[in-house]
């Protein structure tokens, strides 16, 4: 199966500021991952798919990058709405799909 | 606009299945890959297994014995059978397109 390690699992952020998360696979997956927001209580919101796609109607602050098999969420300007779980879920072709170990992000 | 819902028993007894549907509306699971997923208390996410357009199905290795994704077409719904539940089994169980939305989620205790 492929892994996705996804780091960091906590991070403590000032609003405005620049956040970053990443999620590295043992194989290539092409673009093959998307990004979740996940707030309690609430189901998972598609953010990026495919790596770098913004999901329509989310905020253009939130962006995707990937190189080989790295792939980064980025929040170019931290909003209070932004303090939620996130994680990234590899789906390649027809191999089990998994799932990094989500980032807790929280306001410092 | 496509949505997702999910619906079935909130507790199951130890050593029974557990069966959810999955009800689509807005698109055609006749397209792309629908999967199931759950949601342990602590928030570890679990990708059990998915169906595919064309009926065709995976699953995660660790559950490949107890588990079994089958589809209703005509319905436009999916569904999740875990055989031989046990208490290790208490999530919450989403069902999700490939890429894009998820349902809302449903909480499944396995409890006597």
């Amino acid at each position: 199966d492929i892994q996705v390690t996804q780091s960091p699992s906590s991070l403590l952020a000032s609003l405005g500021e620049r956040v970053t998360i990443t999620c590295q696979t043992s194989q290539s997956i092409s673009n093959n991952l998307n990004w979740y927001q996940q707030k309690p209580g609430q189901a998972p919101m598609l953010l990026i798919y495919y790596a770098t796609s913004l999901q329509t109607g989310m905020p253009s602050r939130f962006s995707g990058q990937y190189s080989g098999r790295s792939f980064t969420l980025t929040i170019t300007s931290l909003e209070p709405e932004d303090i939620a779980n996130y994680f990234c879920l590899q789906h390649y072709s027809a191999r089990p799909w998994t799932f990094g170990g989500g980032t807790k992000l929280e306001l410092k | 606009e496509v949505q997702l819902q999910e619906s079935g028993p909130g507790l199951v007894k130890p050593s029974q299945s557990l069966s959810l549907t999955c009800s689509v509306t807005g698109y055609s699971i006749t397209s792309n890959y629908w999967g199931w997923i759950r949601k342990f208390p602590g928030n570890k996410m679990e990708w059990m297994g998915y169906i595919s357009y064309s009926g065709s199905t995976s699953y995660n290795p660790s559950l490949k014995s107890r588990i079994s994704i089958t589809r209703d077409t005509s319905k436009n719904q999916f569904f999740l059978q875990l055989n031989s539940v046990t208490t290790e089994d208490t999530a919450t169980y989403y069902c999700a397109r490939r890429v894009g939305p998820w349902g809302q989620g449903v909480m499944v205790t396995v409890s006597s």
